[in-house]
């Protein structure tokens, strides 16, 4: 069946540095790839989206691309904040069924 | 435009008992989705509304059910509580079936002594 595998975190990581959180998926046909965000307290947060290959979908300074012939939605940013520590999970979708999440990574940046 | 709503906040019951959580989703929207949190299993799907009928169901037991009313808002029930229920209850609604834009709500935690 469809799955989502997630690098294992907690990822640590000083302010300004560079940021790539490792996404790999198991799908049949062509799903559509997601990141969302999770801050503490709150419900998830759609961050991006891309729906075929080669896409790059990208937010806030976050971008990830679809790379079909690696099975891969890799997150990266170039500097990250404080603000960006949060969990981060990959999700992927199939038309006529439900979003199907990876277990997420925890991201904590310090100043 | 106001996000999706959902209550309880927080919610802590006792094994063998019932509950019952409240999902209202964005105005116009009209597909509602529910997902279980649990730090072992990670974001499970429950199932999804649409128009009043559930769509799609996940692989969880029958003491999960749920339903949604003509105004859109949701709720789910589950019955004869088990300490492994533990979970934040996350309701997601989008315009339509299609899944690309879904909208959370903060959750529902609950707690099962």
């Amino acid at each position: 069946g469809n799955s989502v595998t997630q690098m294992e975190g907690p990822v640590t990581l000083s302010e300004e540095a560079f940021l790539t959180i490792n996404c790999t998926y198991t799908a049949t046909g062509y799903p559509s790839l997601f990141w969302y965000v999770q801050y503490p307290g709150e419900g998830l947060q759609l961050l991006l989206k891309a729906t075929k290959a080669d896409d790059k979908g990208s937010n806030k300074g976050f971008e990830a691309t679809y790379r079909k012939e690696t099975t891969s939605f890799h997150l990266e940013k170039g500097s990250v904040q404080v603000s960006d520590s949060a969990v981060y999970f990959c999700a992927l979708l199939q038309a006529g069924t439900a979003l199907i999440f990876g277990k997420g990574t925890t991201l904590s940046v310090s100043s | 435009k106001a996000g999706v709503t959902q209550t309880p906040r927080y919610l802590i019951k006792t094994r063998g008992q019932q509950v019952t959580l409240s999902c209202s989703p964005i105005s116009g929207h009209r597909s509602v989705s529910w997902y279980q949190q649990t730090p072992g299993q990670g974001l499970q799907f429950l199932f999804e509304y649409f128009s009043e009928t559930q769509r799609n169901k996940g692989n969880f037991p029958g003491r999960f059910s749920g339903r949604q009313f003509s105004n859109s808002r949701s709720e789910m029930n589950v019955s004869t509580l088990e300490l492994g229920d533990s979970a934040l209850y996350l309701c997601a609604s989008s315009l339509d079936r299609s899944g690309y834009e879904q909208y959370f709500g903060p959750g529902t935690r609950l707690t099962v002594t």
